[in-house]
Parts: structure tokens; sequence; C-alpha cells
């Protein structure tokens, strides 16, 4: 089945540059999504189609995808951006999610 | 603005059959995906399944022999039956939907139920 790979951690001082990579077969052809989660909350989706930004979420996060690596940047990263991050993409099987990332800020 | 809202029984024994429902307040019902998703604790995010207003479903591969996701549109409303469960099958289970405004992304999300599974 379909996996996408993410560091199970990143961890970054306030201000500084979060980087948070995921890797999947076919995310070539097929665009990532990311999703922020704080405990307790349902995910919220933080980038769309690799790299477009919902309405709502701030400028300081992006995203970029080149071959088979997807990469979601928060730019000058703030304590309540702790969160965990994971990517989403589909293939030919379905929908997929990846292990996740616990993003710390300290 | 859609809302979605989720139902069912949080306390299940293995083998029994968990049965969950969303209700979609506030939005059109047609020209959806609507899609369970769960997440065990201090674990990560699994597609479960998907239906649309027709009836038309895509099941996770490696839960499709236990999952049947089906479509009220009288009520606005989609349920997921999840048969011999097990306590792997402990999570947090969430209805979401597919709009297409964001392409394939779950755009709205329900409040999430755990349920457990346990003797």
């Amino acid at each position: 089945s379909y996996e996408l790979t993410q560091p199970p951690s990143v961890s970054v001082s306030p201000g500084q540059t979060a980087r948070i990579t995921c890797s999947g077969d076919a995310l070539p052809k097929k665009y990532a999504y990311w999703y922020q989660q704080k405990s307790g909350q349902a995910p919220v989706l933080v980038i769309y189609e690799d790299s477009k930004r919902p309405s709502g979420i701030p400028e300081r996060f992006s995203g970029s995808s080149s071959g088979t690596m997807a990469t979601l940047t928060i730019s000058g990263a703030q304590v309540e951006d702790e969160a965990d991050y994971y990517c989403y993409s589909t293939d030919s099987s379905g929908r997929v999610f990846g292990g996740g990332t616990k993003l710390t800020v300290l | 603005q859609v809302q979605l809202q989720q139902w069912g029984a949080g306390l299940l024994k293995p083998s029994e059959t968990l049965s969950l429902t969303c209700a979609v307040y506030g939005g059109s019902f047609s020209g959806y995906y609507w899609s369970w998703i769960r997440q065990p604790p201090g674990k990560g995010l699994e597609w479960i399944g998907e239906i649309n207003h027709s009836g038309s479903t895509n099941y996770n591969p490696s839960l499709k022999s236990r999952v049947t996701i089906s479509v009220d549109t009288s009520k606005n409303q989609f349920s997921l039956k999840l048969s011999s469960v097990t306590a792997a099958d402990t999570a947090v289970y969430y209805c979401s939907s597919l709009s297409g405004y964001y392409l394939d992304a779950f755009d709205i999300w329900g409040q999430g139920t755990m349920v457990t599974v346990s003797s």
C-alpha cells in the first residue's frame, strides 16, 4: 500500500524557519496537502495543492514539492505553531496521510 | 457554511459493530464526497473511506472487508459501520467533507467521537 514518510519530530527556536518533509512515490504526479493538528482538536488545512494557502492561514506557512518530496515551511515559527503536522495525498488506491511530525517551538 | 455533527456509541466490546452517523448542516449535500477518518490515541490519521450523495463509495483497502459507509439523502446524513472490532480499532473517529473547493482536501471536520473497544 502507498505510504507517505515524514520525520517524527522537528524542533526549532522561535523566529527560526521550520521545514517538515514528506516523501512519497506518487508525489511527482499527485498534489500534497498539509494539516496542522493541535492537542485535542480536529486537523486544520494549512496548505493545499502543494503550495496554496487557504484563507486565514498566516503567510509564514508555505509549501513546495519537487520530485518525490513535498516540504512544509514555516518561516519565523512562533510558539503557537507547536503542533503535529500531517501531509496527505492520494493515489490509485485512495487517500493517505503521512505518519505525522511533531513540531516543537522553544 | 457547512457544519458536521457526529454521534454514535463510544464503548464497544470486541467483535461488536461500530456505528457512527454524521449530519450535514448549512450547505449542499450533493456534489461533495463525505469521508470518515480515524486517529488512535497518540497516533496518526487514517482515512477509512468515503461516499457521495448518490452512494458511490471508496474504501481504504486495509479496512475494506469490515467497513460499510452509507448515505441518507433525505436527512443529509452519512454513516459508518465497522464490523468485528478489536482493541486496535480504538480511536477518535472524525467525519469530514471534500467539497472540492480545495480540490482533494478534507476541508470541514466533525467534532470527533472517541470510540473505545474493551472487554
